[in-house]
């Protein structure tokens, strides 16, 4: 079976631009989590969704937002690129109850000059 | 204070070393807490849940301290294939679905 897929795997953005990034759960999960990590830090906790609606957000400008869809996929946008955004965001999927385990796709690593 | 706190290390140890790490967490109110393993620039794999009662498989034991609100990793006989950086993970409380890593604890094992 495929694990959590994430696309692209690597991007590189300047200030000011739109950066879409894109997630696939495993198959039979409904829930999806997105974080970032920057170099040296453990992953941050942007947003959860489950069943296409919002569960739980971080602490993260407006500029972040992100949707679920029907096939449970998931987008995180990410508006008004600053320097600081550039990290490695995580996708994560999980059945949906909190106490689920979460499975982690490799990951899209954004570059921001 | 973090919301969870880890010493970030390096644990620098030799083949064979039982080695222990703590997180802490600051919200009594967290039903859940996981260890998950990092391997430098790939994705963090869960390596076990941590239950109330502790939990072991093989070499890495895993325990729960609610009131002291820690909880501890502790792998024996450590290969050199171990050597990662070790993430403690808390659901941050039972009304949300908030997932807070700590920083991320550093573990060399030297030959």
């Amino acid at each position: 079976d495929a694990g959590v897929t994430q696309s692209p795997t690597h991007l590189i953005k300047t200030r000011g631009q739109h950066v879409t990034l894109r997630c696939s759960p495993i198959s039979g999960h409904k829930s999806v989590s997105w974080y970032q990590q920057v170099l040296g830090q453990g992953p941050q906790f942007i947003f959860q969704y489950y069943e296409k609606e919002e569960r739980g957000r971080g602490n993260f400008p407006d500029r972040f937002s992100a949707r679920q869809f029907p096939n449970y996929s998931s987008e995180l946008n990410v508006n008004a690129l600053l320097l600081g955004d550039s990290a490695l965001y995580l996708c994560a999927s999980s059945l949906g109850s909190q106490k689920d385990i979460q499975y982690f796709g490799a990951g899209t690593r954004l570059s921001v000059l | 204070r973090k919301e969870v706190e880890q010493d970030p290390g390096p644990f620098n140890v030799p083949e064979g070393a039982t080695v222990a790490f703590n997180c802490t967490y600051s919200n009594s109110a967290s039903q859940s807490f996981f260890w998950y393993r990092q391997d430098c620039r790939k994705e963090p794999k869960l390596l076990m849940s941590v239950y109330s009662s502790g939990n072991e498989d093989g070499r890495f034991t895993a325990q729960l301290n609610r009131a002291s609100q820690y909880i501890s990793l502790l792998i024996r006989d450590s290969k050199l294939s171990d050597s990662a950086t070790y993430l403690c993970v808390v659901n941050w409380d039972s009304g949300t679905y908030k997932y807070i890593f700590g920083t991320g604890t550093r573990l060399k094992v030297l030959a």
